[in-house]
């Protein structure tokens, strides 16, 4: 079964303490992770698109990267505005072509001053 | 202006109430997405639309039903409301892959 799975389920930083969250997957056939950011009542926004394993894309304090079994979303002396929840998402190759994408739970982030 | 847009953001039902939830883009995109994010469950899809007419069933359209007035229009009906539709509801536009998500609409059935 196709599946996403992100770790940890929370996770509470002091401002300027690097760490990392992981996106795991199980789908036959990956045509794209997505990294999505979710502020409190409001929508996912997108953060980056990742194709094929050892890619990597940056943004500020973020880097994403994939390997053929999981990814990575590394921040960097985190400030407390990168606070939110963080969503992994993968799209699968479907017969009928739904674009549909395979989200986990996300893990929520807390950066501390 | 936001490119995705909602409405209502907040609505508290009665059982069995028919209730509409909209949803407008200024993006351009064809395709267009209904989504509920429930807690520990993260986000289902309910309805997409690759362009007005189509319109096709996601993985939880039980209860719901959907309608594509436009390319820039696409609204949401829970026909009779039960309270575990109580959830995070999220239109989403999608380009090359990528969805653009509205900013949600909490809706409550008591």
């Amino acid at each position: 079964e196709d599946q996403v799975t992100q770790s940890p389920e929370a996770l509470r930083l002091q401002e300027g303490e690097s760490s990392s969250l992981n996106c795991s997957y199980t789908v036959s056939g990956l045509r794209g992770l997505f990294w999505y950011r979710q502020d409190p009542g409001k929508g996912p926004e997108f953060l980056f698109t990742l194709y094929s394993a050892g890619e990597e894309k940056e943004k500020e304090r973020l880097k994403a990267t994939l390997t053929k079994k999981e990814s990575f979303l590394h921040i960097t002396a985190p400030k407390p505005e990168d606070s939110a929840t963080y969503l992994c998402a993968v799209r699968n190759p479907n017969p009928d072509n739904t674009d549909k994408l395979i989200f986990g739970t996300g893990t929520r982030l807390q950066v501390f001053p | 202006d936001a490119d995705v847009t909602q409405t209502p953001r907040n609505r508290i039902t009665k059982t069995g109430k028919r209730i509409m939830l909209e949803c407008s883009q200024t993006k351009g995109h064809d395709r267009m997405y209904w989504y509920r994010q429930d807690p520990g469950l993260g986000l289902r899809l309910i309805y997409y639309s690759f362009d007005v007419k189509d319109i096709n069933k996601g993985e939880i359209s039980d209860g719901y039903s959907v309608s594509r007035q436009a390319q820039a229009k696409f609204s949401l009906s829970l026909e009779s409301a039960i309270p575990n539709q109580t959830a995070l509801y999220f239109c989403a536009t999608s380009y090359r892959g990528t969805k653009y998500f509205g900013p949600g609409t909490r809706l409550t059935v008591t």
